[in-house]
């Protein structure tokens, strides 16, 4: 059974900064990793999706990676502002079924950008 | 176009007592799924669909229904109401078929808060 932890669990830093979240997963027979941001009360919002031969995926100041071999992936916020504010998360898809079997989540990583 | 919608999006319940929650998207999208998100345990599968017809149980699928009889719409129902299915429950869809290279990206509901007293 895929087990996906996001480390750390929350996370404060000041405005302007560069940080990074990360998300692991047991079962590296993944066919794909998608971030995403909710606010508070809100649904998910979708942020990037990085398909299992794919290293890398960029939006605007996010950056995600995913390395399959060693189960990880990060999600890497440039510039960081206090809009950014939310808890991410990261879901994989499994190999098995392209994918159609519905994402296992990992329990997110609350950020706070102070002004 | 609305994306995926959910109906409602606030309901309490008396134990025992049965609803229906409704999913729409007009996105033409094959797939279709059920989580929910409790406190300390992430957003976890309820039940999902790859097709108008067809459905499948997902990680916690006890005591919820399921049906698809449209495309567009994916009902996820409550016969008997447990103070345990307290949550929030969101509804997802994605398409079958990766065009242009899209990977298959789920696109969510805003979710229903259901208590159950």
């Amino acid at each position: 059974k895929q087990e996906v932890t996001q480390i750390p669990a929350a996370l404060s830093v000041p405005e302007g900064e560069n940080l990074v979240l990360n998300c692991s997963f047991t079962d590296s027979a993944i066919y794909n990793l998608q971030w995403f941001r909710q606010d508070p009360g809100k649904g998910l919002t979708s942020l990037l999706l990085i398909q299992s031969s794919q290293r890398e995926q960029t939006s605007g100041r996010l950056n995600a990676s995913l390395d399959k071999s060693s189960g990880r992936s990060t999600l890497y916020i440039a510039a960081s502002q206090p809009g950014d504010s939310a808890t991410y998360l990261c879901a994989s898809a499994p190999y098995s079924g392209g994918g159609a079997d519905g994402l296992t989540f990992g329990k997110g990583t609350h950020l706070i950008i102070q002004p | 176009n609305a994306g995926v919608t959910q109906t409602p999006k606030f309901r309490v319940l008396k134990t025992g007592q049965s609803m229906t929650l409704l999913c729409a998207q007009d996105m033409n999208h094959e797939y279709m799924y059920w989580y929910r998100q409790d406190p300390g345990m992430g957003l976890r599968l309820i039940h999902y669909s790859v097709g108008e017809g067809t459905t499948a149980k997902g990680e916690v699928p006890d005591g919820y229904n399921v049906s698809r009889l449209k495309k567009q719409n994916f009902l996820l129902g409550l016969e008997s109401a447990a103070p345990s299915q307290t949550s929030v429950y969101f509804c997802a869809s994605r398409t079958g078929t990766s065009g242009r290279g899209l990977g298959y990206e789920q696109y969510f509901g805003p979710g229903t808060r259901l208590t159950v007293t």
